[in-house]
């Protein structure tokens, strides 16, 4: 089972700014992490799955980066709108299937 | 593509009664997994079914869970005897493969409200 952590538990962020979060987790036994947004009284969505030592993600103003070595994954918002508003979960995987082990997640709130 | 369905999206059951929990995955999709969200908590992992199989069933309480994925039909979270506690969000995924890289698509879970 991983310790999986995410911090700051929740940020509250001005429209227009940029943000960014943590996801930390052990280094050992990695074998991919990914990364949910979920809105309220949504499913979790799949933002980025991140497999590399190294690995940059992006989609759309959302980017993710991965450092397998020290046991954290970065994930940013840049230039934050409100429906940018969600909790971001990270589930990194310490087994070869895909058995998630979630973080508590960080809850995002974007105001105008 | 319809995505995974879950049903009921509500259930209310009084203490001792069963709950029958349903998830239909994605086309395509042979692999589900049940997660449950207790107020206040993340999800957690309960059990792993390919078709007519537990594959991994280390999330799942000893007693009164129980979980299937028949040859045909949905995939059925049981709980038997229910109690206060079992009050939960319950989540179904599914994906096209095992491997940790594979992306999982969740359902809009089943609320389970205990009387």
């Amino acid at each position: 089972i991983l310790n999986v952590e995410q911090s700051p538990q929740s940020l509250h962020v001005q429209e227009g700014d940029s943000t960014n979060f943590t996801c930390s987790f052990p280094s050992s036994n990695f074998y991919a992490l990914h990364w949910y947004r979920w809105e309220t009284a949504k499913s979790p969505e799949a933002l980025f799955v991140m497999t590399l030592n190294g690995d940059e993600k992006k989609k759309g103003r959302i980017s993710a980066t991965l450092n397998t070595k020290e046991g954290y994954s970065y994930l940013y918002i840049k230039g934050s709108q409100p429906e940018d508003s969600a909790t971001y979960l990270c589930a990194p995987n310490g087994d070869s299937w895909g058995k998630f082990q979630f973080g508590a997640g960080t809850q995002v709130v974007v105001t105008p | 593509n319809a995505g995974v369905m879950q049903n009921p999206r509500h259930l209310v059951r009084r203490r001792g009664q069963e709950a029958r929990l349903r998830c239909s995955p994605m086309k395509g999709h042979s692999h589900v997994y049940w997660y449950r969200q207790l107020p206040e908590e993340g999800l957690k992992f309960m059990v792993y079914l390919q078709k007519e199989n537990i594959i991994d069933e280390s999330g799942m309480p000893k007693e009164r869970f129980s979980a299937e994925f028949p040859k045909e039909g949905p995939s059925i979270l049981r709980i038997q005897q229910v109690v206060r506690g079992d009050s939960a969000a319950y989540f179904c995924a599914s994906s096209t493969g095992t491997g940790a890289s594979y992306e999982q698509y969740f359902g809009p879970g089943t609320r389970l409200t205990v009387t």
